[in-house]
């Protein structure tokens, strides 16, 4: 059971913008920074948000962050082929790192 | 450029010890944090624990104290983790992943698999 709570899928054809939620509680996302990571097939995480709602060099303007309260979400507009792939968020609680459950994006 | 390189996958019988290693390059190794994030077949992400490469200090989750050991050697800029105990939830692949300063992972390894398997 995840400590963060994601949507388990997202779809939407090339060109759309789709969004994935990620909810919390005061202690972890109403306290601290969310950041999100893109995890194609086989391969390590990558963070494509930082800090709520930065984009780390060379990560598209087409992904962005935002959070109110105690959720966040990441917005992916213009979607493409390559954005399939999962998606978590994570933040920091006070005493350790926690995940969402992850949100599988298809791109239709 | 920053690199994170991993050893490579172990089998071990339910009970055992497997200890996994995550070379670190390219930035001073004193420097960031190192963290240890598992993840089982078709799940999702969960923290293990971090090291500081410049104390030597950890921190782990929950479930993984008493039970897991991290440690660094920094004439090799090299850290490892140790598990003990091993059933078979610990099946995963265990990445290491360097925390930047104020938070969130930038860099990680390409992954171990361990398997634990009677």
């Amino acid at each position: 059971q995840a400590v963060l709570t994601q949507p388990p899928s997202a779809s939407g054809t090339p060109g759309q913008t789709i969004s994935i939620s990620c909810s919390g509680t005061s202690s972890t996302v109403g306290s601290n920074y969310v950041y999100w990571y893109q995890q194609l097939p086989g391969t390590a995480p990558k963070v494509v948000i930082h800090r709520n709602n930065q984009r780390p060099s060379g990560v598209p303007d087409r992904f962005s962050g935002s959070k109110s309260g105690t959720s966040a979400a990441l917005a992916i507009s213009g979607l493409r082929s390559e954005d399939a792939a999962d998606y978590y968020c994570a933040t920091w609680d006070g005493n350790r790192w926690v995940f969402g459950g992850g949100t599988k994006v298809t791109v239709l | 450029q920053v690199d994170l390189v991993q050893s490579g996958g172990e089998v071990a019988k339910p009970g055992a010890s497997v200890k996994v290693s995550c070379k670190a390059s390219g930035y001073t190794f004193t420097s960031f944090f190192l963290n240890w994030v598992r993840q089982a077949p078709g799940q999702g992400l969960e923290w293990v624990g971090w090291i500081n490469p410049n104390s030597g200090s950890t921190q782990f989750g929950q479930k993984f104290q008493g039970r897991v050991t991290l440690t660094r050697d920094t004439a090799i800029n090299t850290v490892y983790m140790e598990v003990t105990s091993l059933t078979s939830d610990d099946t995963a692949v265990y990445f290491c992943a360097r925390e930047i300063n104020g938070g969130g992972f930038d860099f990680w390894g390409q992954g171990t698999q361990v398997t634990v398997s009677s």
